[in-house]
C-alpha cells in the first residue's frame, strides 16, 4: 500500500493523559498537512508541513497541540492534557511539490477522550 | 478566510439516476476545487478536482463544472449506483507562491443510493 498511513487507527483516552498519533506521508511527498474532523463536518485545517519545516498553524492549533516532522518523512501530532472537546477524527494529507495543490488523505486516527 | 457553503445537506436517488451537489465559496482569490468521497470510517478520497482556468472537467461518470463569475462548482454523478453511496465533500483553495495551500471544506452531503 503506498497510501497515506496512520497510526494508531483508534484512540481512547481519559481526560488530561497525553496523546500522540503518527503519520506517513506517500513517499516523496514533501508537503503534509493536519486536519481535524468532528462528527456531520468537514475537515478543518490544522497544520502545514514543507519538508521538516512547520510553516503554517491555524487558530485552532491550541498551546496544548504540538506538531513535528524531524526528518521531512513521517510526521506526529501531540495532545497534552487532553479535554473531551479534542476528541474528534484527526486526518493527515500529502501532496507532490509536482502538483502543489492536490492532497491525499490517510484513514485518520478516530480520538475519544473519557 | 475563506468560506464554502454544500448543498443540499442530504440527497437520495434511484439507482440509475443523477445526481447534482453544489458549492459556494466566498473568497475570489481561491483558484483550485477538489471532490472528496468520504465512506463510514475512512478518510477522504480524492475523486476529482477542477482550477480556476478550467470551467468542466469529466472522469467517467464523474463532472465538475465551475463558474468564477458566480463562485460555484458543482459535483454531478451520472447513472449513479449503490456504492457511490457515501458522504462527499467539496474544497477550495488558494494556491499562491509559497502558501500552503490548505484546504476549506464544505459541510458535506450524504448521498443515498436506492437500488
Amino acid at each position: 500500500d503506498t497510501g497515506v498511513s496512520q497510526d494508531p487507527r483508534h484512540k481512547i483516552t481519559k481526560r488530561g493523559q497525553n496523546v500522540t498519533f503518527r503519520c506517513d506521508p506517500i513517499s516523496e511527498h514533501n508537503r503534509l498537512y493536519w486536519y481535524r474532523q468532528t462528527l456531520g463536518q468537514g475537515p478543518e485545517f490544522l497544520t502545514y508541513f514543507q519538508n521538516e519545516a512547520q510553516l503554517e498553524k491555524s487558530r485552532l492549533l491550541s498551546d496544548r497541540f504540538s506538531a513535528e516532522r524531524p526528518k521531512g518523512s513521517f510526521s506526529t501530532l501531540e495532545i497534552q492534557r487532553t479535554e473531551q472537546g479534542d476528541s474528534a477524527m484527526y486526518l493527515c494529507a500529502s501532496g507532490p511539490d509536482t502538483s502543489t495543490d492536490t492532497q491525499y488523505f490517510g484513514p485518520g486516527t478516530r480520538l475519544t477522550v473519557l | 478566510g475563506e468560506n464554502v457553503e454544500q448543498h443540499p445537506s442530504t440527497l437520495s436517488v434511484q439507482e440509475g439516476d443523477s445526481a447534482v451537489i453544489k458549492c459556494t465559496y466566498s473568497d475570489s482569490a481561491s483558484n483550485y476545487f477538489p471532490w472528496y468521497k468520504q465512506e463510514l470510517g475512512k478518510g477522504p478520497q480524492l475523486i476529482i478536482d477542477i482550477r480556476s482556468n478550467v470551467g468542466e472537467k469529466k472522469d467517467q461518470r464523474i463532472a465538475v463544472t465551475l463558474n468564477k463569475t458566480a463562485k460555484h462548482f458543482s459535483l454531478h454523478i451520472t447513472e449513479t449506483q449503490p456504492e457511490d453511496s457515501a458522504v462527499y465533500f467539496c474544497a477550495a483553495s488558494i494556491g499562491s507562491g509559497a502558501g500552503s495551500y490548505q484546504l476549506t471544506f464544505g459541510k458535506g452531503t450524504k448521498l443515498s443510493v436506492i437500488p
